[in-house]
């Protein structure tokens, strides 16, 4: 079975703080992928990677950045975490022209 | 740049009654289209996919869709839903990029309650 593994479940962080989100999988796929979801919203996706070191905007990519250094793993990464970041987070990750596979999330909350 | 659209952010139906959950989408080529479901503070689950060929798409516990190109939709149905049905569903469309990737983008989901 694929496996895509969000290093949290639940994060409290203090406004301000680095926040560093991990996700890891197990399938060798090229694409990775971060998304949040807000009721209401559905899922919006942050950014997204298709290889090493190369990472695209998504349609919210504003007060995030991303790293990818190996294929397996990809990061988000808050700067400077503020309330309005408090959402679930999901990872996801797929061969280029398949479903994605997605991690268990985390769900972070600014204070 | 390619859209979904799903109509209607709850839909209530009895138990043994039609799941009818409907998912337009824009793409400027031919679309790759999935169905997700959602269960409480779990991640997201495949139902069923579109990629080319058959248009009617069998998936997971008795749901299938329909892909209509001339009506830009893919809606979700199943004959008689269950209380396990009981979840939020998410249509999402994927784009194959010319320089490399793909971008799938989601609805707002569709939250499914079933009633006795």
């Amino acid at each position: 079975d694929v496996k895509v593994t969000q290093s949290s479940r639940y994060l409290v962080k203090r406004t301000g703080e680095k926040v560093f989100l991990e996700c890891v999988q197990d399938m060798d796929h090229e694409n990775m992928f971060w998304y949040r979801q807000d009721p209401g919203l559905g899922l919006r996706l942050i950014y997204f990677s298709y290889d090493v070191k190369m990472k695209e905007k998504g349609d919210i990519p504003e007060g995030y950045s991303v790293s990818r250094e190996k294929k397996e793993r990809f990061s988000l990464i808050l700067e400077s975490a503020s309330t309005n970041q408090t959402s679930m987070y999901l990872c996801a990750s797929s061969f280029w022209d398949t479903e994605a596979f997605f991690g268990q999330g985390t769900r972070l909350t600014v204070v | 740049a390619q859209s979904v659209t799903q109509l209607g952010s709850h839909v209530s139906v009895s138990e043994g009654a039609l799941v009818l959950l409907r998912c337009n989408y824009s793409s400027s080529v031919p679309p790759y289209l999935f169905w997700y479901v959602q269960y409480p503070n779990q991640g997201l689950q495949l139902l069923l996919k579109y990629t080319t060929g058959a248009t009617l798409v069998k998936g997971i516990n008795g749901f299938e869709a329909e892909f209509k190109k001339s009506e830009t939709s893919f809606h979700l149905t199943k004959p008689s839903a269950h209380m396990s049905d009981a979840a939020e569903y998410f249509c999402a469309v994927l784009l194959i990029l010319t320089g490399g990737g793909n971008k799938l983008t989601f609805g707002t989901g569709t939250q499914l309650k079933v009633e006795l």
